[in-house]
């Protein structure tokens, strides 16, 4: 079974904190990615990454940097925690062959930032 | 246009009965159709892949796929109580290898 880990399931930070939200997977898959999830919004991709050191932004990168340095681990970096920050975070991974798209979640870390 | 939509719901369904969750989506392009459930403060959870057209049935979970009418459903045959969730439709991005999702119908199964 394809295991994604997240560092923390729940996590309360303050405003103008630097958070560190790790992400690991045991498949050796290509692609890993971070989302957040709010009510009403959906699922929005902050950042993925296709391979080691290879990072592209998603459709809210603002606020969020990333860094893989190696292919298991996949880690969101808060550079400066914000309230609007505050939200549920959901990282995945996908084999990252032809035809293989299907993404697997971690457990989630539910940030809030007072 | 959302790229992928979803009747928010609630959709409520007596036990045994079959729940039917529809999606739609705008990229003729997309090649690959997912369908997750995500449990009330969980992690959405992968049942179902289709890639071509037609029926694809696991257990009780029957997934339809009509590309022509770029429309995508998942179908839940006797329905349980532990099926209600969200209902999350997935499909994929032209020529990425990125999802993008609905944002999910509400499945509720009343005893």
């Amino acid at each position: 079974d394809v295991k994604v880990t997240q560092s923390s399931r729940y996590l309360v930070k303050r405003t103008g904190e630097k958070v560190f939200l790790e992400c690991v997977q045991d498949m050796d898959h290509e692609n890993m990615f971070w989302y957040r999830q709010d009510p009403g919004l959906g699922l929005r991709l902050i950042y993925f990454s296709y391979d080691v050191k290879m990072k592209e932004k998603g459709d809210i990168p603002e606020g969020y940097s990333v860094s893989r340095e190696k292919k298991e681990r996949f880690s969101l970096i808060l550079e400066s925690a914000s309230t609007n920050q505050t939200s549920m975070y959901l990282c995945a991974s996908s084999p990252g062959l032809a035809g293989l798209d299907e993404q697997y979640f971690g457990p989630g870390t539910r940030l809030t930032v007072t | 246009q959302k790229e992928v939509e979803q009747n928010s719901g609630p959709l409520s369904v007596p036990e045994g009965a079959i729940a039917s969750l529809n999606c739609t989506y705008s990229d003729r392009g997309s090649q690959s159709f997912f369908w997750y459930r995500q449990y009330s403060g969980k992690s959405p959870e992968l049942i179902m892949s289709i890639y071509s057209n037609g029926d694809k049935e696991d257990g009780r979970f029957t997934a339809q796929l009509n590309k022509a009418s770029q429309y995508v459903s998942l179908l839940i045959r006797d329905s349980q109580p532990s099926d209600s969730a969200t209902y999350l439709c997935a499909v994929t991005a032209r020529n990425t290898d990125k999802l993008i999702f609905g944002t999910g119908t509400r499945l509720q199964v009343f005893p």
